[in-house]
């Protein structure tokens, strides 16, 4: 079965330094994987999705991640974060015509 | 596009009574689901369904709950009788296939209470 670890509950960074938000996640084959977005009293939106090619996947609001197939890692990534992004970020891994798997998520604070 | 909607935005009830909540999906959607949300539990898939069709119902918690799609712009979750412990946000989301690659759009959900 399907999975998604996300290990960090709870991130803090200060406004302007860089971000890394850790995904695992464990399928069998090539996954499709996606991160969301949850800012506060809203639904998820997504940030960005991987299906192959590039491992290096852009995507909105200035944020990229990496697939890593060797360590079964999808990380988040923002060079310099704004105190807009703090909310919630959820990592998700699907195949083939499978349901979605959400990670638990990890909740981002910004410090200015 | 409108997005996805969901009715009501806010729900206070009193335990016992039946709470039905409401989803239109994105137009030309051929998927929903239907998530509930609580800080205990985290994101968690109720049920799914594919060309109004439910796929996969293990996801929804006892037989209080069910959930209907009677054409492809319209589903409901219900919940009779409510208890407490329903409370909630619940989510609808849909998408253009099932298959998994295809992501996900969600609603702004409903903030269900049980009193």
């Amino acid at each position: 079965a399907q999975s998604v670890t996300q290990p960090d509950i709870h991130i803090t960074v200060s406004e302007g330094a860089s971000l890394e938000l850790r995904c695992n996640y464990s399928y069998g084959a090539t996954p499709y994987l996606f991160w969301y977005v949850q800012s506060p009293g809203q639904g998820l939106q997504l940030l960005l999705k991987y299906f192959s090619g590039d491992t290096l996947v852009q995507g909105i609001k200035g944020f990229e991640a990496e697939f890593k197939r060797s360590q079964s890692s999808f990380n988040l990534r923002k060079p310099s974060v704004h105190w807009s992004d703090a909310a919630e970020y959820f990592c998700a891994v699907s195949g083939g015509y499978q349901k979605v798997t959400f990670g638990t998520g990890t909740k981002l604070q910004v410090i200015p | 596009d409108a997005g996805v909607i969901q009715s009501p935005r806010h729900e206070v009830t009193e335990m016992g009574q039946e709470v039905t909540l409401r989803c239109k999906p994105i137009s030309g959607h051929n998927s929903l689901f239907w998530y509930r949300q609580t800080m205990m539990r985290g994101l968690e898939l109720l049920i799914y369904f594919n060309n109004n069709v439910p796929i996969d119902d293990s996801g929804m918690p006892e037989d209080r709950f069910s959930a209907k799609m009677p054409n492809a712009s319209f589903s409901t979750l219900k919940i009779q009788p409510s208890e407490p412990r329903d409370s909630a946000v619940y989510f609808c989301a849909s998408s253009r296939q099932l298959a998994g690659y295809y992501e996900q759009y969600f609603g702004p959900g409903t903030r269900l209470t049980v009193t």
